[in-house]
């Protein structure tokens, strides 16, 4: 299957800082990539989607200015966690899907670990 | 809005025993189903994708059925290994779109 990866995979920062996180489809382009939150024995919760070059779709009750999400390329989408606070630490997971996946499959990143001082 | 539903939510087992993950949603206008597996602290692997059109699909030890119109879908994983032991997940796809609707998940353990 096609490969999605992130970095960094662990980021621990102070309260208060910005943290970005990667996304990128290494072997095909990826119209659309996902940015999904999840919390410890939960499922993902989606917060985002977005397309190559425009404006990302935020689910309800998710704040876009405080995750900032950019897919500047076919290749590679950004979440910017914007003024980080204890609460937002969790495990953030990207998806991809496009050109060149069947049947609409997603193949997913191996997830970064937020931790916030 | 599509409800998944897993049972059971956690399931161990004896090595070598055949396994059945169940899964359920709401809403049978689906476009695809894709059963994925997830070991703690990291990211979703793809084990299966079933397409609307399709009854089963096979991968090895695995195998996914599909009642559409009843909203069903089960994993079975045969002979099982300590290995195999994670969380699955099933997330149907609804047509025209790319926003899948996951279940909180079936945590297997399989006791060597």
């Amino acid at each position: 299957g096609a490969v999605v990866s992130q970095h960094p995979s662990r980021v621990i920062c102070k309260s208060g800082t910005s943290v970005k996180i990667e996304c990128r489809s290494l072997d095909f382009q990826a119209t659309t990539m996902f940015w999904y939150r999840q919390f410890p024995k939960q499922s993902l919760m989606l917060m985002a989607t977005s397309n190559e070059g425009s404006k990302a779709t935020y689910e309800q009750g998710v704040e876009k200015d405080k995750f900032l999400i950019n897919h500047a390329s076919l290749t590679l989408s950004t979440l910017t966690v914007t003024s980080a606070h204890p609460e937002d630490s969790s495990f953030y997971i990207c998806s991809a899907a496009g050109r060149q996946t069947i049947y609409n499959e997603q193949f997913f990143g191996p997830g970064t670990r937020l931790t916030v001082l | 809005k599509q409800e998944v539903t897993q049972i059971p939510a956690a399931l161990s087992v004896p090595e070598g025993e055949n396994l059945v993950l169940n899964c359920s949603f709401t809403d049978s206008a689906i476009y695809n189903l894709q059963w994925f597996r997830q070991d703690p602290g990291k990211g979703l692997t793809s084990l299966l994708l079933i397409q609307s059109s399709q009854r089963e699909q096979t991968s090895g030890r695995l195998n996914a059925s599909l009642d559409k119109s009843s909203g069903r879908s089960t994993l079975y994983i045969a002979a099982s290994q300590p290995g195999d032991s994670a969380t699955y997940l099933c997330a149907p796809l609804p047509p025209n779109d790319y926003k899948l609707s996951f279940g909180a998940g079936t945590t297997v353990t399989v006791r060597a």
